[in-house]
């Protein structure tokens, strides 16, 4: 299947612990994203790669830190979490000049 | 106040009704304009995708963006049960720019 597929669907953690999300796409994309969606559905943009380099950074604390190991993987680390943190993190994948975006499931991020 | 405003409804229609759903932007630099539609507990998919003014047609989907009024609407017609989800505009000013999002319009397309 061709798809953007996140690891893992769900995540329920204390606070304080550090956590991984994972990010792979298939579809041959050049940049891949992070968007978080809050509890009223905002959907916002975190980080931006284009072919390994990160050329998108919002006001994100740097508690948060995306990698990406290649084109086709961007994984998003967090460091002592915090209860506000919790959210569903999307990754995306898109052709640079193109305009269709497409998301991965999402990992919903619960922080006790 | 947000660059991208949409009403988070929720609007409940009848199957078969004209749904329109509408968003109102702030930033004169917005040149791309999408529509996405987001199933409970899915990601968003791109449901159409329109450059600049001007109406664009997909089956029973219909996207129109005014950017004199800083306005743009999706229609659908006949709508069905399965349309419903919450609807995302998203918009950005170029390629290199960022997208930005609505906070959506939850849809229940009733029997």
């Amino acid at each position: 299947d061709t798809a953007v597929s996140q690891t893992p669907k769900y995540l329920v953690t204390q606070m304080g612990n550090d956590k991984s999300i994972k990010c792979e796409q298939n579809l041959g994309h050049d940049t891949m994203y992070w968007y978080k969606q809050d509890s009223k559905k905002f959907l916002k943009i975190m980080f931006s790669y284009n072919n390994k380099e990160l050329i998108i950074n919002e006001t994100v604390p740097n508690r948060f830190s995306p990698k990406s190991p290649d084109k086709a993987h961007l994984n998003l680390h967090i460091n002592s979490l915090e209860l506000g943190d919790s959210a569903v993190y999307f990754c995306a994948s898109s052709q640079w000049d193109r305009e269709s975006y497409t998301f991965g499931s999402g990992t919903r991020l619960t922080v006790v | 106040q947000k660059e991208v405003e949409q009403d988070p409804g929720p609007l409940s229609v009848p199957e078969g009704a004209i749904v329109s759903l509408n968003c109102t932007y702030s930033n004169s630099a917005f040149q791309y304009f999408m529509w996405y539609r987001q199933y409970s507990r899915k990601g968003p998919e791109l449901l159409m995708y329109t450059y600049s003014s001007g109406n664009k047609e997909d089956g029973r989907f219909t996207a129109q963006v005014d950017k004199s009024s800083k306005y743009i609407s999706l229609f659908i017609r006949d709508s069905q049960p399965s349309d419903s989800a919450t609807y995302l505009c998203a918009m950005r000013a170029g390629t290199a720019s960022k997208l930005t999002f609505g906070t959506g319009t939850r849809l229940q397309v009733t029997l």
